[in-house]
């Protein structure tokens, strides 16, 4: 089992250009979500997908979009990239009845310059 | 309001001892979850440790304990016998189930020193 794969690991962008992070599990787990971490500030829940074919925003949505495409596979979409948004990028899957315990992938670390 | 404390930004320990990472919430809710992941230098998230705000019995997980005190709303993290391979960021985190989101704090260094 791989657990949640990411892709790509590093990325860099110029303000505007739009970009896809991708996340996968293959643990047949309900609940995905996507997080961001800033120095000093933990992790912040972006979007979060409950289950196949649903999303939801969490704590800072803005600039940002979500797919859920299937069961194993949630997306993350920067429509445009702004120097804010320069981060490192988890995606996190999780049983729908135990939150708490989600299964992080190894981040995505974005700069935007 | 930041809905999770962690006051110490950074924690020395020496090997083989005990530390208590600190972590109170706030929250208006009844029923909610509290836990505690683990992030190593490589980065990943560990998850540790879970409480639930109706459970009588603090959690344990092996040298992991939770010391809930529901009246305080603290959370703290209890590792016994540190071991090198405990220095880490640890995170305290909070789920309620009204708002359907988690919220993390802003975390604690852990450092044991041999």
């Amino acid at each position: 089992n791989a657990g949640v794969t990411q892709t790509p690991k590093f990325q860099v962008l110029k303000t505007g250009q739009s970009m896809t992070l991708q996340c996968a599990q293959d643990m047949n787990h309900n609940s995905m979500y996507w997080y961001r971490q800033d120095p000093g500030m933990g992790l912040r829940l972006i979007y979060y997908s409950a289950s196949e074919g649903t999303t939801d925003k969490g704590e800072v949505p803005n600039g940002y979009n979500v797919s859920r495409l299937n069961k194993r596979e949630f997306s993350l979409r920067l429509e445009s990239a702004a120097p804010s948004q320069t981060s490192v990028y988890f995606c996190a899957s999780s049983e729908a009845n135990r939150a708490y315990e989600q299964y992080f992938g190894p981040g995505t670390r974005l700069t935007v310059t | 309001a930041q809905k999770i404390t962690q006051t110490q930004p950074g924690m020395f320990v020496q090997e083989k001892e005990a530390v208590t990472l600190d972590c109170t919430y706030d929250t208006s809710d009844q029923s909610y979850g509290l836990f505690w992941y683990k992030q190593p230098s490589s980065g990943e998230m560990i998850f540790l440790i879970y409480q639930g705000s109706y459970d009588e019995q603090n959690a344990t997980e092996g040298r992991y304990s939770l010391n809930f005190q529901k009246a305080r709303k603290s959370a703290n993290l209890v590792i016994s016998a540190s071991q090198l391979g405990d220095s880490a960021m640890y995170f305290c985190a909070m789920r309620e189930p009204t708002y359907n989101d988690m919220r993390f704090g802003a975390g604690t260094r852990l450092t044991v020193k041999p």
